[in-house]
């Protein structure tokens, strides 16, 4: 079946410090590929999606290339402010499908 | 804005107790879900739905049943509460051929003692 797999956290980087979270997937089909994000005290938001093999998806400075060579889509970002402390979860639709397979969450910790 | 709103953020209840989690949304999606997170576990899915009255067996069904009546309101229900289902409850909703881009409500906390 399908599944993602995320490196182990917790994470704590310095302010400016550059983010690379590890995030690798088994599916049978062709999935797109997500990041979501959990803020202290709220629900999930989607952070970037890439829909197929070598396709970056990018946003408020985080970005993420879809590696199906490797079934990897590692999140970075160059200057991780305080602001960035969140739980962040790789996520995986496969073809056709109506639900989404997550990983275990990564929690980051940004210190000033 | 897109919201969804859950009926409580804290929740304690007693084993064997029936335990009902509302959650309704206001973007006139047809999809709906129920998840529950867990520390090492990430989310789990519970229960989903992609219309009224229509309700599908996600990955761990077990313990819980849901109700969906209207189109903006999904319910969870624990027919007999155990101390194994302690866990934040996450709900959230998507439009029907978009159902990756997930909104989510803020979480219960529910706590069987």
């Amino acid at each position: 079946g399908n599944s993602v797999t995320q490196m182990e956290g917790p994470v704590t980087l310095s302010e400016e410090a550059f983010l690379t979270i590890n995030c690798t997937y088994t599916a049978t089909g062709y999935p797109s590929l997500f990041w979501y994000v959990q803020y202290p005290g709220e629900g999930l938001q989607l952070l970037l999606k890439a829909t197929k093999a070598d396709d970056k998806g990018s946003n408020k400075g985080f970005e993420a290339t879809y590696r199906k060579e490797t079934t990897s889509f590692h999140l970075e970002k160059g200057s991780v402010q305080v602001s960035d402390s969140a739980v962040y979860f790789c996520a995986l639709s496969d073809t056709g499908a109506q639900k989404l397979v997550f990983g275990q969450g990564t929690r980051l910790t940004i210190n000033p | 804005d897109v919201k969804v709103t859950q009926s409580s953020r804290y929740l304690v209840k007693r084993t064997g107790e029936k335990v009902f989690l509302e959650c309704v949304q206001d973007m006139d999606h047809e999809n709906m879900f129920w998840y529950r997170q867990d520390p090492g576990l990430g989310l789990r899915l519970i229960y989903f739905s992609y219309d009224v009255k229509m309700k599908e067996k996600g990955d761990i069904p077990e313990g819980y049943s849901v109700s969906r009546e209207k189109k903006e309101r999904f319910s969870l229900i624990l027919e007999s509460a155990s101390t194994n289902q302690t866990s934040m409850y996450l709900c959230a909703s998507s439009f029907g051929d978009r159902a990756y881009e997930q909104y989510f409500g803020p979480g219960t906390r529910l706590t069987v003692t």
